[in-house]
């Protein structure tokens, strides 16, 4: 099926560093979700976004939905080892949500 | 307020056989999605339910299947079991149409031997 091209695939960093991920898609989204996922457990919504260019923050976590309807990314800042885990992205365009692969995120203490 | 809650955690099955898988989604929320998630494939839309009946279906075989009830509670079934079926099949809920958050319980490991 469809899915979105998430990028990186993984990222090891230091403790204290900022992250940043994203995904593009070929198609035109009306929103654009971000999941966290924990081993062996479902992914937990992180952030909604709903409109073009919305730029929204949960705590060290800062999303933006892109103005072409096509892309978002994903911040996070001073990264601690409780971050660490498989981040997705999902869209949806009057359609059922579509995900990227995921960004695994390793934290070095 | 209650999470979404999937029953059972684990299940090991043989080959041939069929399995019954059960979400009850967050009160209040009439959609119900479910999701069959892979090491190699990543996340793959199955169906999605809305006030019992089945709104979009992914690209499965039609071994898998799925209901929903009135009380918006879901189960999906997959008959004659494959290997191939071994998966974390996630249940996510949301409160009405596309476009809406959704929330998801911690998934049914499926094991097929």
């Amino acid at each position: 099926g469809q899915q979105l091209n998430q990028s990186p695939q993984s990222m090891f960093i230091q403790e204290g560093e900022d992250v940043s991920m994203n995904c593009t898609s070929s198609s035109i989204f009306n929103t654009w979700l971000w999941y966290k996922q924990d081993p062996g457990e479902g992914p937990v919504l992180l952030i909604a976004l709903y409109k073009a260019g919305e730029l929204t923050s949960n705590g060290r976590l800062t999303a933006q939905f892109g103005i072409t309807r096509k892309d978002s990314f994903l911040n996070i800042s001073a990264s601690i080892p409780s971050d660490v885990g498989i981040y997705f992205c999902a869209g949806s365009g009057n359609t059922p949500l579509v995900f990227g692969k995921g960004t695994r995120l390793s934290v070095i203490a | 307020k209650a999470g979404v809650t999937q029953t059972p955690r684990y299940l090991i099955k043989t080959r041939g056989q069929q399995v019954t898988l059960s979400c009850s989604p967050i009160s209040g929320h009439r959609s119900v999605s479910w999701y069959q998630q892979t090491p190699g494939q990543g996340l793959q839309f199955l169906f999605e339910y809305f006030s019992e009946t089945q709104r979009n279906k992914g690209n499965f075989p039609g071994r898998f299947s799925g209901r929903q009830f009135s009380n918006s509670r879901s189960e999906m079934n997959v008959s004659t079991l494959e290997l191939g079926d071994s998966a974390l099949y996630l249940c996510a809920s949301s409160f009405g149409a596309l476009n809406t958050e959704a929330f998801f319980g911690q998934g049914t490991r499926l094991t097929v031997v």
